[in-house]
């Protein structure tokens, strides 16, 4: 079992439409991250966050360290937020490397 | 300013040759990482250099696979005699700090796409 599960795999969404992606884990972390990885392969970290919640623009993150699950809310979607979301975890062991999910490729339909 | 850079873009070899992946980090930062991206697969670590300390190697797959950082700057990823599962997209990310207890945000660089033939 990977140490970090992202569920859906694969979503489609029509435009406007509110959307979740959600990331479980396994292990003890210091702090969780969600990256956007579009078409063409650029990464770029959207949060990272320990605890509670934290929001940019359409964007929201949410962490419960006690269930150890976090979620990706995007809100009134539009298509250009078409790409692929990774979740990442920072295990609690001191100095690791990060642990990364399978990502859930997201397709944004106007 | 300028983010991270990577060269090349794209390399197609033979199998058997060797490659050399550069990353160039955003100036200041003391920590780089090497990942690979496998089509349809996550991310994997590969290796982490901070600061001046000996490399973390611990995700390196192979011994073909090596990677040194001159002068706490540009990166060079090296593999030798290349094989078709080598191929993968190879990305560089750098941050200011590093892991630890304070963990930061890295960027990453858009990568370099292996094909191995």
């Amino acid at each position: 079992k990977n140490e970090v599960e992202q569920s859906p795999q694969n979503l489609t969404a029509q435009e406007g439409e509110f959307i979740t992606i959600n990331c479980s884990y396994s292990v003890g972390i210091s702090a969780l991250h969600w990256l956007q990885q579009h078409p063409g392969g650029g990464i770029v970290s959207l949060f990272m966050l320990s605890s509670g919640k934290k929001k940019h623009g359409r964007l929201i993150a949410t962490i419960n360290i006690q269930e150890k699950h976090s979620s990706l809310h995007i809100t009134a979607s539009h298509p250009r937020d078409s790409a692929v979301y990774i979740c990442a975890v920072s295990p609690n062991s001191g100095n690791t490397p990060l642990v990364f999910g399978k990502g859930t490729r997201l397709s944004v339909i106007a | 300013g300028a983010g991270v850079s990577q060269s090349p873009s794209n390399k197609v070899t033979e199998k058997g040759k060797d490659v050399e992946l550069r990353c160039d980090p955003i100036s200041g930062h003391t920590a780089l990482y090497w990942y690979r991206q496998s089509l349809g697969q996550g991310l994997e670590f590969l290796i982490y250099f901070q600061g001046n300390s000996a490399p973390d190697k611990s995700g390196l797959p192979s011994d073909r696979f090596s990677a040194e950082r001159t002068g706490g700057s540009v990166s060079t990823l090296t593999i030798q005699r290349t094989q078709q599962e080598d191929s993968a997209v190879y990305l560089c990310a750098s941050s200011l700090n590093g892991w630890g207890r304070v963990t930061d945000t890295q960027y990453f660089g858009p990568g370099t796409r292996l094909t191995v033939l």
